[in-house]
């Protein structure tokens, strides 16, 4: 069964350094969103893709925070500068039709 | 602006029925989801229902959806202790980006 890839699973980074996150989605799907998830509650989206476009980035801190997806196929998150508070599960998903498919996470650690 | 609210723990026994609970605020929300999160993993598409449908029922979960309440319902059959874990009520228009609860978190007594 098709899945959506994450990597890497875990990052610890000091604040202030620059850190990357790398999504594969399901195979076809044009949609790809990008959500982060503060321990415990729930995700919330940061940027949306319609194939190599930028769809919705309303909620994504674009002063230390951005993301592509240049072929329109796997995306990029990054942070630079890495803050205290951007400790969360970075969280990827695809969409088929009206169905979200999400990966295992990125859990980050800014120390 | 929209808001997705739910209660924050249930705990049930094993074999027993569970019903989790979410309340909605926006009317023109089309798709109601539930997802399943277990510890340190991503989320897990259980089941979805579009806002035209009072009820989906598939294998051991049951959907209901009150639209005049704005109120969806997740029961869980049988439940076992593989059950247990955070069950997340989300909402979007048209399968667009998704508005999360804040999950509820289910424990499962053998």
């Amino acid at each position: 069964e098709a899945e959506v890839a994450q990597s890497p699973r875990y990052k610890i980074t000091e604040k202030s350094q620059a850190v990357a996150f790398w999504c594969d989605p399901i195979s076809g799907h044009a949609t790809l969103y990008w959500y982060r998830q503060i321990l415990g509650q729930g995700p919330e989206l940061l940027v949306q893709f319609q194939d190599e476009s930028v769809v919705d980035d309303s909620q994504l801190p674009k002063d230390r925070f951005s993301a592509e997806r240049l072929k329109g196929v796997d995306s990029t998150l990054k942070i630079q500068p890495a803050e205290l508070g951007d400790s969360a599960m970075y969280l990827c998903a695809s969409r088929s039709s009206y169905e979200q498919y999400f990966g295992p996470g990125t859990r980050l650690t800014v120390t | 602006g929209e808001d997705v609210e739910q209660s924050l723990f249930l705990s049930v026994r094993e074999g027993d029925s569970s019903v989790i609970n979410c309340t909605y605020t926006d009317s023109s929300s089309t798709y109601l989801y539930w997802y399943k999160q277990e510890p340190g993993a991503g989320l897990q598409l259980l089941t979805y229902i579009f806002s035209n449908m009072d009820m989906k029922q598939d294998q051991r979960l049951t959907v209901l959806l009150n639209k005049k309440d704005k109120h969806l319902s997740l029961r869980i059959a049988d439940t076992q202790t593989g059950d247990s874990a955070i069950y997340f009520c989300a909402e979007s228009k048209a399968g667009n980006m998704l508005t999360f609860g804040g999950g509820t978190r289910l424990m499962v007594k053998p």
